[in-house]
């Protein structure tokens, strides 16, 4: 079974704090992806990552940053938190682009 | 930008009846994906319908593509209070760069 973690599932931080969100998968996965979900605006693309060291901006990339050192683990910095940024972030993975997503339990990340 | 939209946005039924939820998208696509979200977690893989594909069986699920109406329903037979989720569609596109667009989901409650 493909499993993906997150490292936290609940944190609160303060505005302007530096905040990391990391992600681990063990498939070998090629693709991985971070979203952000609220309500109303379902699932939304912030950065993703086709292979180590590589990443391409999604659709909503700005205030944040990534990082991928190796295959397994992603990380998603936002580099100083604000309110608007209180959200549920999720990460995944796949083979392919269009191929299944399998996704971590997700991190609600309060900004206050 | 939203590719699906899910229709209804909300659906509650008894343990016993069917549960159909459609989906919506705005241009042609290479397959759509159903996934599944419960509670404060992260979503799951239900089923992929290729668009070559017009009818997909798993288990209590049945999925449905119409590529002349650009539209895809999900039916859950036999409800149980389990299936008590949030169902989202996703599709992948040429012209999105062949990276999977969720919709905003369908919020089904099962009532025991």
């Amino acid at each position: 079974d493909v499993k993906v973690t997150q490292s936290s599932r609940y944190l609160v931080k303060r505005t302007g704090e530096k905040v990391f969100l990391e992600c681990v998968q063990d498939m070998d996965h090629e693709n991985m992806f971070w979203y952000r979900q609220d309500p109303g605006l379902g699932l939304r693309l912030i950065y993703f990552s086709y292979d180590v060291k590589m990443k391409e901006k999604g659709d909503i990339p700005e205030g944040y940053s990534v990082s991928r050192e190796k295959k397994e683990r992603f990380s998603l910095i936002l580099e100083s938190a604000s309110t608007n940024q209180t959200s549920m972030y999720l990460c995944a993975s796949s083979l392919g682009y269009q191929e299944t997503q399998y996704f971590g339990p997700g991190t609600r990340l309060l900004v206050l | 930008s939203q590719q699906g939209e899910e229709d209804p946005q909300a659906l509650s039924i008894q343990e016993g009846e069917n549960a159909t939820m459609n989906c919506s998208y705005k241009t042609s696509i290479n397959n759509l994906q159903w996934y599944r979200q419960n509670s404060g977690r992260g979503l799951v893989h239900l089923i992929l319908i290729r668009s070559n594909e017009r009818e997909k069986h798993s288990g209590r699920l049945r999925v449905t593509l119409d590529t002349s109406k650009k539209s895809s329903s999900l039916l859950i037979t036999a409800s149980r209070a389990a299936d008590t989720a949030s169902y989202f569609c996703a599709t992948d596109a040429w012209d999105a760069g062949n990276m999977l667009t969720f919709g905003g989901g369908t919020r089904l409650m099962v009532k025991p």
